[in-house]
């Protein structure tokens, strides 16, 4: 199985501060297709995980657009310019090239 | 406005069979492949098993293959996972998850219901 690795593990932020989030693949997640289905996920305390970003770079509707996705074959980062209160919780990245679909192991974003 | 409500959790002890719902509104169900993906408490996300709009395809991660069967009812816009020989490790929060036909990511999902496999 494909393994996702996220870092950091927790990070700290202040209002307005700009962060990035790691996600390392052990192995490429470019398909076949010319499409890598890499995907972002944020699950707020208490709340169900929701989509923020697929194949990489794709903003889902309705998420603010301070939330940036970059990267190819094994590298990826989730970048949050300007971090706002409601931005705290677990960002998950996620596999959809290789079966069976993975997620990473998480990065908690907590709010100083 | 989209809805995945999951139900049927509970506590069940090792050995023992639980089928767990999720029943769909505010879209056509019979259009999405749906999915139940599970959290272990204070653990990540392991996806669990897939089934394509029209049933023709399903899928199920290696830990539970042989041991649950997902199915829907597109009659009645209601997902199932039944789950037999419970171990403690299925413990977990299990949600249902829509997924575009033809994407690769999970656009809404259930609020999750809680199994637990505990004598």
């Amino acid at each position: 199985d494909v393994v996702l690795t996220q870092t950091p593990p927790t990070l700290s932020a202040t209002i307005g501060q700009s962060v990035s989030i790691s996600c390392r693949s052990s192995q490429s997640l470019l398909d076949s297709d010319g499409d890598t289905y890499l995907n972002w996920l944020l699950q707020r305390p208490g709340q169900s995980p929701q989509l923020l970003i697929y194949s990489v770079s794709n903003l889902e509707s309705g998420v603010p657009n301070r939330f940036s996705g970059s990267g190819s074959e094994t590298d990826f980062t989730l970048k949050i310019s300007g971090v706002e209160a409601e931005d705290l919780g677990v960002y998950y990245c996620m596999q959809a090239t290789h079966a069976p679909l993975t997620f990473g192991s998480g990065t908690k974003l907590e709010i100083k | 406005e989209v809805q995945l409500v999951e139900s049927g959790g509970g506590l069940v002890q090792p050995g023992r069979s639980l089928k767990l719902s999720c029943v769909a509104s505010g879209f056509t169900f019979s259009n999405y492949g749906m999915n139940w993906i599970r959290q272990a408490p204070g653990k990540g996300l392991e996806w669990v098993a897939y089934i394509s709009s029209g049933s023709s395809y399903i899928y199920y991660a290696e830990t539970v293959k042989g041991r649950f069967t997902i199915s829907r009812d597109n009659a009645k816009n209601t997902l199932y996972l039944q789950m037999t020989s419970l171990r403690s490790e299925d413990t977990a929060l299990y949600y249902c998850a829509r997924r575009p036909t033809v994407a690769t990511y999970f656009d809404y999902w259930g609020q999750g219901v809680m199994v637990t496999v505990s004598s």
